[in-house]
Protein backbone atom coordinates (compact mmCIF):
# COMPACT_ATOMS: atom_id res chain seq x y z
CA UNK A 1 0.00 0.00 0.00
CA UNK A 2 1.08 3.59 -1.22
CA UNK A 3 1.86 6.06 2.20
CA UNK A 4 1.50 9.55 1.50
CA UNK A 5 3.28 11.79 3.78
CA UNK A 6 2.37 15.39 4.34
CA UNK A 7 4.91 18.47 5.21
CA UNK A 8 4.61 20.62 7.54
CA UNK A 9 1.69 19.16 9.75
CA UNK A 10 1.00 23.08 10.71
CA UNK A 11 1.86 25.72 8.63
CA UNK A 12 1.18 29.49 9.81
CA UNK A 13 1.16 32.27 7.35
CA UNK A 14 -0.52 35.46 7.21
CA UNK A 15 -3.64 36.88 4.73
CA UNK A 16 -1.36 37.85 1.18
CA UNK A 17 1.58 35.14 2.11
CA UNK A 18 2.16 32.19 -0.88
CA UNK A 19 1.81 29.02 1.21
CA UNK A 20 3.67 25.96 -0.03
CA UNK A 21 2.10 22.56 1.11
CA UNK A 22 4.25 19.13 0.03
CA UNK A 23 3.13 15.79 -0.26
CA UNK A 24 5.76 12.90 -0.61
CA UNK A 25 4.97 9.45 -2.10
CA UNK A 26 6.39 6.12 -0.67
CA UNK A 27 6.49 4.77 -4.43
CA UNK A 28 5.92 6.51 -7.67
CA UNK A 29 2.04 7.67 -8.25
CA UNK A 30 2.49 9.25 -11.41
CA UNK A 31 0.60 12.03 -11.89
CA UNK A 32 -2.69 10.10 -10.10
CA UNK A 33 -2.77 12.37 -7.47
CA UNK A 34 -5.42 15.18 -5.81
CA UNK A 35 -5.86 17.75 -3.31
CA UNK A 36 -8.32 18.25 -1.03
CA UNK A 37 -9.37 21.31 1.17
CA UNK A 38 -11.76 20.51 4.40
CA UNK A 39 -13.32 22.49 6.62
CA UNK A 40 -15.03 22.16 10.31
CA UNK A 41 -18.22 20.56 9.72
CA UNK A 42 -17.99 19.96 6.41
CA UNK A 43 -16.57 16.86 3.17
CA UNK A 44 -13.71 17.77 1.80
CA UNK A 45 -13.15 19.54 -1.39
CA UNK A 46 -11.72 18.80 -4.71
CA UNK A 47 -9.09 21.14 -5.63
CA UNK A 48 -6.53 19.83 -7.48
CA UNK A 49 -6.56 16.75 -9.84
CA UNK A 50 -4.20 14.59 -11.93
CA UNK A 51 -1.55 16.32 -9.94
CA UNK A 52 -1.78 20.11 -11.51
CA UNK A 53 -5.62 20.06 -12.73
CA UNK A 54 -7.14 22.95 -10.91
CA UNK A 55 -11.42 21.27 -10.41
CA UNK A 56 -14.31 23.44 -11.56
CA UNK A 57 -14.79 26.49 -10.01
CA UNK A 58 -11.53 26.66 -8.07
CA UNK A 59 -9.86 30.06 -7.95
CA UNK A 60 -6.40 30.46 -10.09
CA UNK A 61 -4.80 31.12 -6.46
CA UNK A 62 -4.50 27.21 -6.03
CA UNK A 63 -1.88 25.47 -8.16
CA UNK A 64 -0.47 22.02 -8.28
CA UNK A 65 2.49 20.30 -9.02
CA UNK A 66 5.07 17.29 -9.16
CA UNK A 67 4.86 13.59 -10.62
CA UNK A 68 5.83 10.75 -9.63
CA UNK A 69 6.89 10.32 -5.60
CA UNK A 70 7.07 14.67 -4.96
CA UNK A 71 3.97 17.03 -5.08
CA UNK A 72 3.34 20.66 -3.93
CA UNK A 73 0.05 22.14 -3.53
CA UNK A 74 0.60 26.12 -3.69
CA UNK A 75 -1.64 28.98 -3.05
CA UNK A 76 -0.14 32.40 -4.31
CA UNK A 77 -1.90 34.86 -1.94
CA UNK A 78 -3.51 33.27 1.04
CA UNK A 79 -7.48 34.60 1.37
CA UNK A 80 -9.11 34.19 4.61
CA UNK A 81 -11.58 31.32 3.83
CA UNK A 82 -8.16 29.19 2.41
CA UNK A 83 -7.41 28.77 6.65
CA UNK A 84 -8.24 25.11 6.69
CA UNK A 85 -7.24 21.51 6.56
CA UNK A 86 -5.62 19.91 2.92
CA UNK A 87 -5.12 16.45 2.56
CA UNK A 88 -2.86 14.63 -0.58
CA UNK A 89 -4.91 11.60 -2.06
CA UNK A 90 -3.27 8.93 -4.69
CA UNK A 91 -5.39 6.76 -6.73
CA UNK A 92 -4.79 3.35 -7.59
CA UNK A 93 -5.79 0.60 -9.76
CA UNK A 94 -6.96 -1.46 -7.03
CA UNK A 95 -7.60 -1.95 -3.49
CA UNK A 96 -7.14 -0.09 -2.17
CA UNK A 97 -8.75 2.58 -4.67
CA UNK A 98 -7.73 5.67 -2.60
CA UNK A 99 -5.32 6.64 0.15
CA UNK A 100 -4.85 9.68 1.65
CA UNK A 101 -2.06 12.00 3.48
CA UNK A 102 -2.69 12.82 7.16
CA UNK A 103 -3.62 16.61 6.42
CA UNK A 104 -1.48 19.92 7.12
CA UNK A 105 -3.61 22.35 9.15
CA UNK A 106 -3.15 25.95 7.09
CA UNK A 107 -3.72 28.23 10.52
CA UNK A 108 -3.93 32.29 10.54
CA UNK A 109 -0.47 33.48 11.75
CA UNK B 1 -25.33 19.39 -10.46
CA UNK B 2 -24.46 16.09 -8.90
CA UNK B 3 -25.50 15.74 -5.45
CA UNK B 4 -25.19 12.94 -2.91
CA UNK B 5 -27.78 12.92 0.12
CA UNK B 6 -26.84 10.29 2.76
CA UNK B 7 -29.16 8.67 5.36
CA UNK B 8 -28.85 5.97 8.24
CA UNK B 9 -28.66 5.44 11.80
CA UNK B 10 -25.99 7.94 13.92
CA UNK B 11 -25.54 5.42 16.70
CA UNK B 12 -25.33 1.55 16.71
CA UNK B 13 -24.49 -1.14 19.04
CA UNK B 14 -21.21 -3.48 19.00
CA UNK B 15 -21.42 -6.28 17.36
CA UNK B 16 -24.63 -5.13 14.99
CA UNK B 17 -24.79 -3.64 11.54
CA UNK B 18 -23.89 -0.35 10.97
CA UNK B 19 -26.24 0.60 7.37
CA UNK B 20 -26.12 3.85 5.31
CA UNK B 21 -27.15 5.18 1.78
CA UNK B 22 -26.22 7.67 -0.59
CA UNK B 23 -28.84 8.75 -2.71
CA UNK B 24 -27.37 10.08 -6.47
CA UNK B 25 -28.96 13.36 -8.46
CA UNK B 26 -27.90 14.40 -11.51
CA UNK B 27 -25.99 11.19 -12.25
CA UNK B 28 -26.31 7.31 -12.27
CA UNK B 29 -25.70 4.80 -9.87
CA UNK B 30 -25.34 2.94 -13.61
CA UNK B 31 -22.55 5.04 -14.96
CA UNK B 32 -20.48 3.33 -16.99
CA UNK B 33 -17.84 6.54 -16.33
CA UNK B 34 -18.49 6.83 -12.65
CA UNK B 35 -17.20 4.60 -9.42
CA UNK B 36 -19.08 4.83 -6.16
CA UNK B 37 -17.34 5.23 -3.09
CA UNK B 38 -17.67 4.91 0.77
CA UNK B 39 -14.94 7.27 3.19
CA UNK B 40 -14.71 7.37 6.70
CA UNK B 41 -12.81 9.89 9.15
CA UNK B 42 -11.60 9.33 12.68
CA UNK B 43 -9.04 11.03 14.71
CA UNK B 44 -7.36 7.59 14.53
CA UNK B 45 -7.19 6.56 11.40
CA UNK B 46 -7.80 10.02 9.20
CA UNK B 47 -9.01 9.42 6.06
CA UNK B 48 -9.67 6.31 5.23
CA UNK B 49 -11.28 4.86 1.74
CA UNK B 50 -13.66 1.51 2.34
CA UNK B 51 -14.48 0.51 -0.98
CA UNK B 52 -16.77 1.54 -4.14
CA UNK B 53 -19.42 -0.16 -6.53
CA UNK B 54 -19.41 0.36 -10.41
CA UNK B 55 -20.58 -0.68 -13.61
CA UNK B 56 -18.67 -1.80 -16.47
CA UNK B 57 -20.84 -4.18 -18.37
CA UNK B 58 -21.24 -5.83 -14.88
CA UNK B 59 -21.08 -4.70 -11.44
CA UNK B 60 -18.06 -5.09 -10.12
CA UNK B 61 -16.76 -4.04 -6.09
CA UNK B 62 -13.42 -2.94 -4.81
CA UNK B 63 -12.91 -3.20 -0.61
CA UNK B 64 -10.32 -2.14 1.37
CA UNK B 65 -7.81 -4.72 3.09
CA UNK B 66 -9.01 -3.82 6.55
CA UNK B 67 -12.78 -3.92 6.41
CA UNK B 68 -13.35 -6.71 3.72
CA UNK B 69 -14.68 -9.67 5.57
CA UNK B 70 -17.04 -7.52 7.05
CA UNK B 71 -18.14 -4.56 4.26
CA UNK B 72 -20.43 -5.02 1.51
CA UNK B 73 -21.79 -2.27 -0.79
CA UNK B 74 -24.87 -2.52 -2.93
CA UNK B 75 -26.34 -0.51 -5.59
CA UNK B 76 -29.83 0.23 -6.01
CA UNK B 77 -31.12 1.20 -9.95
CA UNK B 78 -34.25 1.42 -8.73
CA UNK B 79 -33.68 3.91 -6.48
CA UNK B 80 -30.68 5.12 -7.93
CA UNK B 81 -28.75 4.58 -4.46
CA UNK B 82 -26.05 2.88 -3.02
CA UNK B 83 -25.46 1.34 0.65
CA UNK B 84 -22.61 0.88 2.95
CA UNK B 85 -23.67 -2.38 5.30
CA UNK B 86 -19.94 -2.84 8.03
CA UNK B 87 -21.36 -5.84 9.92
CA UNK B 88 -19.31 -6.86 13.67
CA UNK B 89 -18.82 -2.89 14.34
CA UNK B 90 -16.95 -2.25 17.19
CA UNK B 91 -16.13 1.37 19.05
CA UNK B 92 -13.20 1.55 16.63
CA UNK B 93 -15.56 1.82 13.71
CA UNK B 94 -17.07 5.20 15.25
CA UNK B 95 -15.97 7.84 12.58
CA UNK B 96 -18.02 10.03 10.37
CA UNK B 97 -18.76 8.13 6.87
CA UNK B 98 -18.91 9.81 3.41
CA UNK B 99 -20.02 8.71 0.14
CA UNK B 100 -17.93 10.11 -2.78
CA UNK B 101 -18.09 9.62 -6.72
CA UNK B 102 -14.93 9.06 -8.07
CA UNK B 103 -13.84 7.69 -11.72
CA UNK B 104 -14.85 10.67 -13.51
CA UNK B 105 -12.49 12.98 -16.48
CA UNK B 106 -13.23 15.79 -15.19
CA UNK B 107 -11.97 14.60 -12.06
CA UNK B 108 -9.34 12.36 -12.71
CA UNK B 109 -7.78 11.01 -10.02
CA UNK B 110 -9.92 12.57 -7.44
CA UNK B 111 -13.34 12.38 -6.11
CA UNK B 112 -15.41 15.43 -7.03
CA UNK B 113 -18.74 15.18 -5.22
CA UNK B 114 -18.84 13.64 -1.56
CA UNK B 115 -22.27 13.48 0.56
CA UNK B 116 -22.56 15.53 3.76
CA UNK B 117 -21.01 12.78 5.89
CA UNK B 118 -22.60 11.02 9.16
CA UNK B 119 -21.53 10.60 12.47
CA UNK B 120 -21.73 7.19 13.71
CA UNK B 121 -21.23 6.31 16.84
CA UNK B 122 -20.52 2.80 18.38
CA UNK B 123 -22.20 2.27 21.70
CA UNK B 124 -24.19 0.44 23.61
Amino acid sequence: EIVLTQSPATLSLSPGERATLSCTASQSVSSNLAWYQQKPGQAPRLLIYDASKRATGIPARFSGSGSGTDFTLTISSLESEDFALYYCQQRSSGPPAYTFGQGTELEIK
Amino acid sequence: QVQLQQSGPGLVKPSQTLSLTCVISGDSVSSDRATWNWIRQSPSRGLEWLGRTYYRSKWENDYAASVKSRIIINPDTSKNHFSLQLNSVTPEDTAVYYCARGGVALAGAGLDYWGQGTLVTVSS
